[in-house]
């Protein structure tokens, strides 16, 4: 929605340079995690996943990465660009096999041209 | 998008009114969920959905109730609406993973945007 930027963390970076927007998840039974990205007036949107057995997943221009030691969560996002700027938040499941997702408040990328 | 959507987009209602949202998939996806989102807050599951007739809560399902007929329709209804319940509503959808015991990824609509004054 499009108060859905009010009260959350803001990262501000310059176009053209790498983002790294951070999230941690209490659940240490969770075993999938997704990255949204939402725009201002849309539903959130899927950018990448990554299962528990892996630490590490590619897709274009962003890289998750996962420490389960630590129970954190990164998106890191390549060379952004001005249509990076969003709310990006992340989700975890709870636990293995479950249908449910609990998600983050959320953290607002602002890019500056 | 997914093939989701959601009716009505904007919605203005008084206190006390019964009010109903739609969600509509257009490819048969078994799992079917109703969120809400308010700032300060992730999004909160309301109800959801595995099946025709098959629903169970959320963690904020009180003041709420669904309903699914078809596949494809997921409605929630909001019986005699709070200004508390002033908020962003989307619908998701989850493909169920040809192997059990996997999470699936959720696809959501657009939303609707509801004020109850």
């Amino acid at each position: 929605g499009e108060n859905v930027g009010l009260h959350l963390p803001t990262l501000s970076v310059q176009e053209g340079d790498n983002s790294i927007i951070n999230c941690a998840y209490s659940n240490s039974a969770s075993d999938y995690f997704i990255w949204y990205k939402q725009e201002s007036g849309k539903g959130p949107q899927f950018i990448i996943d990554i299962r528990s057995n892996m630490d590490k997943r590619q897709g274009q221009r962003v890289t998750v990465l996962l420490n389960k030691t630590v129970k954190h969560l990164s998106l890191q996002i390549a060379a952004t660009q001005p249509g990076d700027s969003a709310v990006y938040f992340c989700a975890e499941n709870a636990g293995a096999g479950s249908y449910q997702l609990t998600f983050g408040k959320g953290t607002k990328l602002s890019v500056i041209p | 998008d997914a093939g989701i959507t959601q009716s009505p987009r904007h919605k203005v209602t008084e206190t006390g009114t019964p009010v109903t949202l739609r969600c509509h998939q257009t490819e048969n996806h078994r799992y079917m969920y109703w969120y809400r989102q308010d700032p300060g807050h992730g999004l909160r599951l309301i109800h959801y959905s595995y099946g025709v007739k098959d629903t169970d809560k959320g963690e904020v399902s009180d003041g709420y109730s669904v309903s699914r007929s078809k596949t494809e329709d997921f409605l929630l209804t909001l019986e005699s609406a709070t200004s508390s319940q002033t908020s962003v509503y989307f619908c998701a959808i989850s493909v169920v993973p040809r192997l059990a015991g996997r999470t699936d990824t959720q696809y959501f609509g657009p939303g609707t945007r509801l004020t109850v004054l």
